[in-house]
């Protein structure tokens, strides 16, 4: 049974540049959250889609953009990089109707410089 | 605004000596309460969910509790391969997000 993945691994960007990472969830779930980690903190909370709709978003600006397929797979898109952007980008997945237990992707390191 | 809040922010053992972190949290109406674990550089490792005052689960070493304000990971004859960063989570009303803490940086010394 595959867990979540996340692709690319890794990425450098220069500022002002667009990026795109992209998550699989988890074989039977429907719900895709992406998160922002800064190095030595926890997870913060960008977005969650479920049935291809943006269902809630957390406190980011609206150069961060997301996609649901109807595969449930998703999409992150951030605008116009900052430096303040660099961080390990988290995609969770879960199965809405139940325990809210979320699953981790291995993370996609974004670097701007 | 919900807050969790974990300390120590780390912590060292000698193997086998037993210990416990700390997760303290502020959130209206509890929906859940998650500990994970997380190794450098890649994704948090899901441990428990707890969600009511008084619950426990174990696995392995590792034992989380609940109160109404805190919980807690007990770590009982940690091993070197117990080192991690343990990160707490919380979720609450009607939010679809959790809220994690800063996390615990746990390194068991042979």
């Amino acid at each position: 049974d595959a867990g979540v993945t996340q692709s690319p691994t890794h990425l450098i960007k220069t500022r002002g540049q667009q990026v795109t990472l992209r998550c699989s969830p988890k074989s039977g779930h429907d719900t895709v959250s992406w998160y922002q980690q800064a190095l030595g903190q926890g997870p913060q909370f960008i977005f969650q889609y479920y049935e291809e709709e943006e269902r809630q978003r957390g406190n980011f600006p609206d150069r961060f953009s997301g996609h649901q397929f109807p595969n449930y797979s998703s999409e992150l898109n951030v605008n116009a990089l900052l430096l303040g952007d660099s961080a390990l980008y988290l995609c969770a997945s879960s199965l809405d109707s139940v325990t809210y237990e979320q699953y981790f992707g291995p993370g996609t390191r974004l670097t701007v410089t | 605004e919900d807050q969790v809040t974990q300390s120590p922010e780390a912590l060292r053992l000698q193997e086998g000596e037993s210990s416990s972190l700390n997760c303290s949290y502020t959130v209206s109406g509890l929906r859940g309460l998650f500990w994970y674990r997380q190794d450098p550089g890649k994704g948090p490792e899901f441990l428990f969910t707890l969600y009511s005052a008084g619950e426990e689960k174990e696995k392995e070493r590792l034992k989380a509790t609940l109160t109404k304000k805190e919980s807690f990971l007990h770590i009982t004859a940690p091993k070197p391969e117990d080192s991690a960063t343990y990160l707490c989570a919380s979720r609450s009303g009607s939010a679809r997000q959790l809220t994690f803490g800063s996390g615990t940086q746990l390194t068991v010394l042979p």
